[in-house]
């Protein structure tokens, strides 16, 4: 069956420190994938988005990775800070033009 | 600029009883998603419009009926309200599926008793 994975358990770092959170999926081939962060009581906002063809994108202190081999997607914050707590879900398109698919999210805490 | 907006914010429900979820969004957009999101599952795809007229079933479209009449406007129906539907809804909308991102609105609380 199709499937998109993340990280289930709760990430917990240092203030400072990278977070890196992952995002596999099975069974698609999506055109593009995005990242979102959402807070408690609060919809999903968007961050970034990376295509099929692209390696690496950087947005400030995030970046993303998409690897169409692994099918997987990395999405890292540097210089994580108390305020990027939140939970970041990924999704993708699921048939290339109208299904837009989530993970179920990786929740992250930043430590001062 | 308002964006993607949910009515209700909050419900609570009979078992049995109907209901009507409005989203509206005033940014033009073409797509439009409703999604239900329970602990520990994420967002699941209830149905989707991929502009005005068009509807098409999601994940878990079962229990629930949407129309588009109107391009800005998305309404999610519940004939029958069963406790499983207990949730939060999101609401969302963009300009296509196609490397643009999607607007959410503020989410609708709806408890099934």
């Amino acid at each position: 069956s199709q499937k998109i994975e993340q990280n289930s358990e709760a990430l917990n770092i240092q203030e400072g420190k990278t977070a890196t959170l992952t995002c596999n999926y099975t069974n698609y081939s999506p055109a593009y994938l995005q990242w979102y962060r959402q807070d408690p009581g609060r919809g999903p906002v968007f961050l970034l988005l990376i295509r099929e063809n692209e390696k690496e994108k950087r947005k400030e202190r995030l970046k993303v990775t998409f690897d169409t081999t692994l099918k997987q997607s990395l999405f890292h914050i540097t210089a994580s800070q108390p305020a990027d707590s939140a939970t970041y879900l990924c999704a993708l398109d699921k048939e290339k033009g109208g299904k837009l698919i989530f993970g179920q999210g990786t929740e992250l805490s930043v430590k001062p | 600029n308002a964006g993607v907006t949910q009515t209700p914010k909050f419900r609570v429900l009979k078992t049995g009883q109907s209901m009507t979820l409005l989203c509206a969004q005033d940014m033009n957009h073409e797509y439009m998603y409703w999604y239900r999101q329970d602990p520990g599952m994420g967002l699941r795809l209830i149905h989707y419009s991929v502009g005005e007229g068009t509807t098409a079933k999601g994940e878990v479209p079962d229990g629930y009926n949407v129309s588009r009449l109107k391009k800005q406007n998305f309404l999610l129906g519940l004939e029958s309200a069963a406790p499983s539907q207990t949730s939060v809804y999101f609401c969302a909308s963009s300009y296509s599926t196609m490397n643009t991102e999607a607007f959410f609105g503020q989410g609708t609380r709806l408890t099934v008793v």
